[in-house]
Formats: C-alpha cells, sequence, structure tokens
C-alpha cells in the first residue's frame, strides 16, 4: 500500500528563519498531497494542499512544491514566527483515492 | 472548531475490556475517518465509511470494528484492550471523496 517518509522528524529555528519539510511518497497514482498543523491538544487542520497537475502553490507565508516524476513534496516556511511552532504532517492519498497516508509528522520548534 | 464532535474525551479502562468511541461528523459530510495516533506511529489510518457504507480498510486490528449509522455518526469499537492500544484515536469528516478532512479533537485512549 501507500507509504509517506517525512523528514525531519524535528526541526528547530530561529523566528524569521525559513523552515522546510520534505516527504516522499511511493504510489505513483496518489494525486492529491496536503500538509496539517496540529497544535497540542488540537486535532490536525488542513494548512494547504496541492493537486498533481500542479507543480507549486502559495498562500502568504507557506508553499508546496510537488515533483511527480521523484514523487516527493515539500512545505517551506518563510519568516517563521512562535505561533508557527506545531507538529506537521505530510499526507498523499492512497491507490484507491479513498484515504489520506500520513507522515509520521515533524516538530517545529521556532524560537524568539 | 472544525464542527467534528467527538466523545469521550478522555477515557482509562483496563486490559482485556472494551469501549466505544463516537463521532458526530460536520452537517452534510457523508464521510467518516478513523486514526490512531500513537507516539512513535504518527496517524494510522484505520476504517473510512460513507453514507453508511465501508468504503475502506486500513491498519485496523481484528479485535477493533465500526460503523456508521444512518444518522452519520459513526462508532469506534475496542474490544480486548491491550496496553499497546492506548493512543489517541481521531475521526475526521469529510464532504468529498479526495479532499480536506476535518478532525475532531480526538479520543485519548489510556489501557492500564
Amino acid at each position: 500500500g501507500e507509504n509517506v517518509e517525512q523528514h525531519p522528524s524535528t526541526l528547530s529555528v530561529q523566528e524569521g528563519d525559513s523552515a522546510v519539510i520534505k516527504c516522499t511518497y511511493s504510489d505513483s497514482a496518489s494525486n492529491y498531497f496536503p500538509w496539517y498543523k496540529q497544535e497540542l491538544g488540537k486535532g490536525p487542520q488542513l494548512i494547504i494542499d496541492i493537486r498533481s497537475n500542479v507543480g507549486e502553490k502559495k498562500d502568504q507565508r507557506i508553499a508546496v512544491t510537488l515533483n511527480k516524476t521523484a514523487k516527493h513534496f515539500s512545505l517551506h516556511i518563510t519568516e517563521t514566527q512562535p505561533e508557527d511552532s506545531a507538529v506537521y504532517f505530510c499526507a498523499a492519498n492512497n491507490q484507491a483515492g479513498t484515504a489520506l497516508i500520513f507522515g509520521k509528522g515533524t516538530t517545529l520548534s521556532v524560537s524568539s | 472548531d472544525s464542527g467534528v464532535t467527538q466523545t469521550p474525551k478522555h477515557l482509562i479502562t483496563a486490559t482485556g475490556q472494551r469501549v466505544t468511541l463516537r463521532c458526530s461528523p460536520r452537517s452534510g459530510d457523508l464521510s467518516v475517518y478513523w486514526y490512531q495516533q500513537s507516539l512513535d506511529q504518527g496517524l494510522q489510518f484505520l476504517i473510512q465509511y460513507y453514507n453508511g457504507e465501508e468504503r475502506a480498510k486500513g491498519n485496523i486490528l481484528e479485535r477493533f470494528s465500526a460503523q456508521q449509522f444512518p444518522d452519520l455518526h459513526s462508532e469506534l469499537n475496542l474490544s480486548s484492550l491491550e496496553l499497546g492500544d492506548s493512543a489517541l484515536y481521531f475521526c475526521a469528516s469529510s464532504p468529498v471523496a479526495v479532499g480536506e478532512l476535518f478532525f475532531g479533537e480526538g479520543s485519548r485512549l489510556t489501557v492500564l
């Protein structure tokens, strides 16, 4: 079945720096790649997503890039702020397109 | 607030027992998903229902079962509980087949 690998598992940056989280997926049939942010004590929340017909998508300080040939996609956060500190998960839809398979998460810490 | 309601928020029980977790999806969402989140495994997909029918199965143990009722709420039943079943169980709902999942705040299960 689909497998999603996510790196790094932890990431510490200074406020104002950029943060990059990378994911690879195994199933070439996957066509939907969302990123979720999970704050302490809460459920994951979608922050940005990209579909396979698009190479890059931006929303203010966050952007996602997709390389279908290499089967990897990345989350870029610029001008990080302390409130960006959270666990970030990447995901890809499974072969049947019926469920999202998640990476193991990246704990991002932004220090001021 | 995602609009997805999960109960109970916390549950402590003993090995060998059985528990039921309940989820009410967002109004109008026909799809319900169950995920298990443990410290070292990230978000593991368990099962998906669409309008009362099982649509996809992930890494769900035979001791676990779920169903979706005519009013679209869903229940996850966990039986013969083991210590390793201690985890956060999330329910998510979605209005479309491949798109954003809206997560509840989870049910934290502790098996002693």
